[in-house]
C-alpha cells in the first residue's frame, strides 16, 4: 500500500516556468513532510520540509503548499532552471516512524 | 554539517561473492541508520533500520541472512550482501539521523551502485 501518492510521474517545463508536483497521504498521524531532490547516480538531498502547523513554506525558488484538510501537499519550483532537472520525491513521517516516500517525479527543464 | 558518506561508490562483483558497503556519518553521531534499495527510475525501498549496538530491524520481505547489517559504532554501519546474485544489482543508499533526532529528518549518503555479473 502506497502511503504517499505522488504525481505526475514526469514533468517537462520550459526554463523560467513553474514546476508543480503534488502529493497526497492518508495517515493523519504524519507530522513531517520533506521533499528530496535526487540527481542521477546520487543519493537524495533534503530540499525543503514542512510541518502541518503552517500552510506554506518558502525557501528561495522552492515553496511547499500544505492543505491539511485535503491531506495534500505540493512543491512549487518558481523560475525553473535546467539545473533543476532531477527526480523529486515527497515523503511523510511521524517522529517515531520511518519516512514513507512517494514514487518520484522526473523533472526536465528545457532551456 | 550532517554529511553521510558511503564506500565504495560503485562495485562490480562476480555472482556468489559477498560485498560490503560502508556508511559513515562524518560530522555527527548517528544512533540510527537506514538502508534503502533503489531500482532504476523507482522510489527508495527501505530494507532495514540499523541501531548502534543492537540487531537491525528488517522490513518485510528482506532476507536478514542475505543482507547482513552491522552498526558497530555511532558513526559506522555496514551492509554486507552475501552470496550476491545478478538480481541483487541495484543502487544501495544509507541514511542517518542525528542522535536524539526524529526519523523524519534523515541525511542520505551518495549511494553505492552494485553490479553483480
Amino acid at each position: 500500500q502506497q502511503q504517499v501518492k505522488q504525481s505526475p510521474q514526469s514533468l517537462i517545463v520550459q526554463k523560467g516556468g513553474i514546476s508543480i508536483i503534488n502529493c497526497a497521504y492518508e495517515n493523519t498521524a504524519f507530522d513531517y513532510f520533506p521533499w528530496y531532490q535526487q540527481f542521477p547516480g546520487k543519493g537524495p538531498a533534503l530540499l525543503i520540509a514542512i510541518r502541518p502547523d503552517v500552510s506554506e513554506k518558502k525557501e528561495g525558488r522552492f515553496t511547499i503548499s500544505f492543505n491539511k484538510s485535503a491531506k495534500q501537499f505540493s512543491l512549487h519550483i518558481m523560475d525553473s532552471q535546467p539545473g533543476d532537472s532531477a527526480t523529486y520525491f515527497c515523503a511523510a513521517s511521524t517522529g517515531a516512524n520511518n519516512l514513507f516516500f512517494g514514487t518520484g517525479t522526473r523533472l526536465t527543464v528545457i532551456p | 554539517g550532517a554529511v553521510v558518506s558511503q564506500h565504495p561508490s560503485r562495485v562490480i562483483c562476480k555472482s556468489g561473492t559477498s560485498v560490503k558497503i560502508e556508511c559513515r556519518s562524518l560530522d555527527f553521531q548517528a544512533t540510527t541508520m537506514f538502508w534503502y534499495r533503489q531500482f532504476p527510475k523507482q522510489s527508495l525501498m527501505l530494507m532495514a533500520t540499523s541501531n548502534e549496538g543492537s540487531k537491525a530491524t528488517y522490513e518485510q520481505g528482506v532476507e536478514k541472512d542475505k543482507f547482513l547489517i552491522n552498526h558497530a559504532s555511532l558513526t559506522l554501519s555496514t551492509l554486507t550482501v552475501t552470496s550476491a546474485h545478478p538480481e541483487d544489482s541495484s543502487f544501495y543508499i544509507c541514511s542517518a539521523i542525528l542522535a536524539g533526532g526524529d526519523r523524519g529528518t534523515q541525511y542520505f549518503g551518495p549511494g553505492t551502485r552494485l553490479l553483480v555479473l
